[in-house]
């Protein structure tokens, strides 16, 4: 156990919905990080939060956005989900920026 | 644009023989390696990491090594067990960047023999 927690940890919905992804990162750990993972692209990351601001982005669609609150825990949001959105959405945190501790992931399954 | 990719989708093991991973990182600007185990159904889990300015560190069981001057990391666990059963990926980041997102390569299926 990782200490990352997600909700929830598996999600189906349709195209052209809109879901929300949730991330309570390890205590004490500032930074957080989305990775989406699917059979074709493997893991790629999308975007990192650190005390609560933006720092760095990835290969995150304009569809999507995350956000992180003041309790540190992150949100992913997707939008307009398409059937190539499903796939294995995994947070990370990490205290300086090195080491990432991965969360056990939501599998978002679009129809 | 750049990427880590693997030399190996799949690798077969005697149980009790050494493994050895390989991978390819091709932003010659990266700085610090992980290698990251995943279990079925799990999230990769942290197994060892280095910075640039070493080539080889040592864990329980594993061994990093990196070669800069090839781009080349290496993942070598000892005494293979069936518990290693898993996919590893190695994954680079530049942390002068301003990024801290991982690169990841594509992964390795190890596999391990009876």
């Amino acid at each position: 156990d990782s200490g990352v927690t997600q909700t929830p940890k598996h999600l189906i919905t349709a195209t052209g919905q809109r879901v929300t992804l949730r991330c309570s990162p390890r205590s004490g750990d500032l930074s957080v990080y989305w990775y989406q993972q699917s059979l074709d692209q493997g893991l790629q990351f999308l975007i990192q939060y650190y005390n609560g601001e933006e720092r760095a982005k990835g290969n995150i669609l304009e569809r999507f956005s995350a956000q992180q609150f003041p309790d540190l825990h992150s949100e992913l949001n997707l939008s307009s989900l398409e059937l190539g959105d499903s796939a294995l959405y995994f947070c990370a945190s990490s205290p300086q920026g090195d080491e990432q501790f991965f969360g056990p992931g939501t599998r978002l399954t679009v129809l | 644009g750049e990427s880590v990719g693997l030399h190996l989708p799949t690798l077969s093991v005697q149980e009790g023989d050494n493994s050895i991973i390989n991978c390819a990182y091709s932003n010659s600007a990266s700085d610090y390696f992980i290698w990251y185990k995943q279990e079925s159904g799990k999230g990769p889990q942290f197994i060892i990491d280095i910075r640039s300015n070493m080539d080889k560190r040592q864990g329980q069981r594993v061994t990093v090594l990196l070669n800069k001057t090839v781009k080349h990391l290496s993942l070598q666990i000892a005494a293979t067990q069936p518990g290693d059963s898993a996919v590893y990926f190695c994954a680079e980041a530049y942390s002068g960047g301003g990024a801290d997102g991982l690169t990841f390569g594509k992964g390795t299926h190890l596999i391990i023999q009876p």
